[in-house]
């Protein structure tokens, strides 16, 4: 069976600190995707990034880095010096048989 | 280009009532997918269409629900005989199929209270 786990429900944090999302996920097959959504208070899911089973590269975009380990089915999420802004829910989604499943979310919020 | 739109963006119904929610995806893009999001979840799929073909139904979708995409073009989730349970927000999201596993843009979503 297919799930993604999010054990983290609600992380504070104050501006400026770094912040890491976890994400475990389960799969029995090899080829998948893995993908990152926040989802502001306005409702909308913005896309933040999809990674292939193959490419084990963290990949790190301005202030935001991923780190995936298949060792430890893990592709956790990184914030570097947060910002009021990033405040949101986030979801990581595996994505092996052409739709998404999402984890329950990781409500972030930063105070300033 | 202007994104994935829903509409309506709230809906208010009785139990009882049946209610049909559209949705326009982004225009080059021949998928579309109907997810659903309750409080403190992240979305659940529901089902999605290849241009007007449907490919997949979730066994979450029970028989008072249809979702058609006549055209493949826009898409409609019809609710028959709405119950509190469906209480909810229904999001719909679209991707092109012209490479494996593209990203899906998701609309703002319906939401939809059944009283």
């Amino acid at each position: 069976a297919q799930k993604v786990t999010q054990a983290q429900t609600e992380i504070s944090v104050v501006e400026k600190e770094d912040v890491t999302l976890d994400c475990v996920y389960e799969t029995r097959d090899t080829t998948y995707y893995l993908f990152w959504y926040k989802q502001p208070p306005s409702g909308e899911l913005v896309f933040l990034i999809r990674r292939n089973s193959f490419d084990e590269q963290n990949e790190i975009s301005g202030r935001y880095s991923w780190n995936f380990q298949k060792s430890t089915s893990s592709f956790n999420f990184t914030i570097t010096a947060s910002q009021v802004v990033d405040s949101a829910v986030y979801f990581c989604a595996l994505d092996n048989t052409d739709k998404l499943i999402f984890g329950t979310g990781t409500r972030l919020q930063v105070f300033p | 280009d202007t994104g994935v739109s829903q509409d309506p963006r709230h809906k208010i119904t009785k139990r009882g009532q049946n209610v049909t929610f559209r949705c326009d995806p982004i225009s080059e893009h021949n998928r579309l997918y109907w997810y659903r999001q309750t409080l403190g979840q992240g979305p659940e799929f529901l089902t999605y269409f290849q241009n007007e073909a449907q490919l997949e139904k979730s066994r979450l979708l029970s028989d008072r629900f249809s979702a058609e995409r006549p055209k493949g073009s826009f898409s409609t989730l019809e609710i028959q005989r709405t119950e509190q349970g469906d209480s909810a927000m229904y999001l719909c999201a679209s991707s092109s199929w012209t490479e494996d596993y593209s990203p899906l843009h998701f609309g703002n979503g319906t939401r939809l209270t059944v009283t």
